[in-house]
């Protein structure tokens, strides 16, 4: 049972390079999310997408951008890395909320730990 | 002020202790919430989600107060493996986005 996997799970950039998280699920959910989370910090939304071709801003999405262009895979793309883009990245998806109520449990990925020197 | 806040710790509790902690939250329009379990280089994952009657699971308890706007998580008779990050997290019905985290609750449980 995969769930939610994240690529690279580790990675070094340089100041100014650029990178491409990879997110997938096989669980057929509609939303997905991408959080980052720092020492001290709860998790902080940068984008989300609640379905195939659709994605949103989140709470701190400045020096990122997001692809979703399979229902499975949602992509984080860093244009030009800075140092205060450090962090663990997580990957999370969910159904949406339904008729009954259910607000639908977020399931993460394992993480990716990025630094930026 | 923070959305949603609880103490950082860390709760440095013996074996077999109770130990309780709480979660408040700022906006009354909240929708639902829930306690995440969060081990050290791990990914959160789904301890339980908390109704408005108060809910259990096992060891475990869980209390909402709207009035006072707080969450509670119950640890009975606590055990070395709960030693983890408890994140306390508030969800809106009607957003796909509006999903706050609290910065988390450090537990650590001594032998």
């Amino acid at each position: 049972n995969a769930g939610v996997t994240q690529t690279p799970k580790f990675r070094v950039l340089k100041t100014g390079q650029s990178m491409t998280l990879l997110c997938a699920q096989d669980m057929n959910h509609e939303y997905m999310y991408w959080y980052r989370q720092d020492p001290g910090m709860g998790l902080r939304l940068i984008h989300y997408s609640v379905g195939e071709g659709t994605t949103a801003k989140g709470e701190v999405p400045d020096g990122y951008n997001v692809s979703r262009l399979k229902k499975q895979n949602f992509l984080l793309g860093l244009e030009s890395a800075a140092p205060s883009q450090t962090s663990v990245y997580f990957c999370a998806s969910s159904i949406p909320p339904t008729s009954g109520g259910y607000t639908g449990e977020l399931f993460f990925g394992e993480g990716s730990r990025l630094t930026v020197l | 002020r923070k959305e949603v806040e609880q103490d950082p710790g860390p709760f440095n509790v013996p074996e077999g202790a109770t130990v309780a902690f709480n979660c408040t939250y700022s906006n009354s329009a909240s929708q639902s919430f829930f306690w995440y379990r969060q081990d050290c280089r791990k990914e959160p994952k789904l301890l339980m989600s908390v109704y408005s009657s108060g809910n259990e699971d096992g060891r475990f308890t869980a209390q909402l107060n709207r009035a006072s706007q707080y969450i509670s998580l119950l640890i009975r008779d606590s055990k070395l493996s709960d030693s983890a990050t408890y994140l306390c997290v508030v969800k809106w019905y009607s957003s796909a986005s509006k999903i706050i985290f609290g910065s988390g609750t450090r537990l650590s449980i001594r032998p």
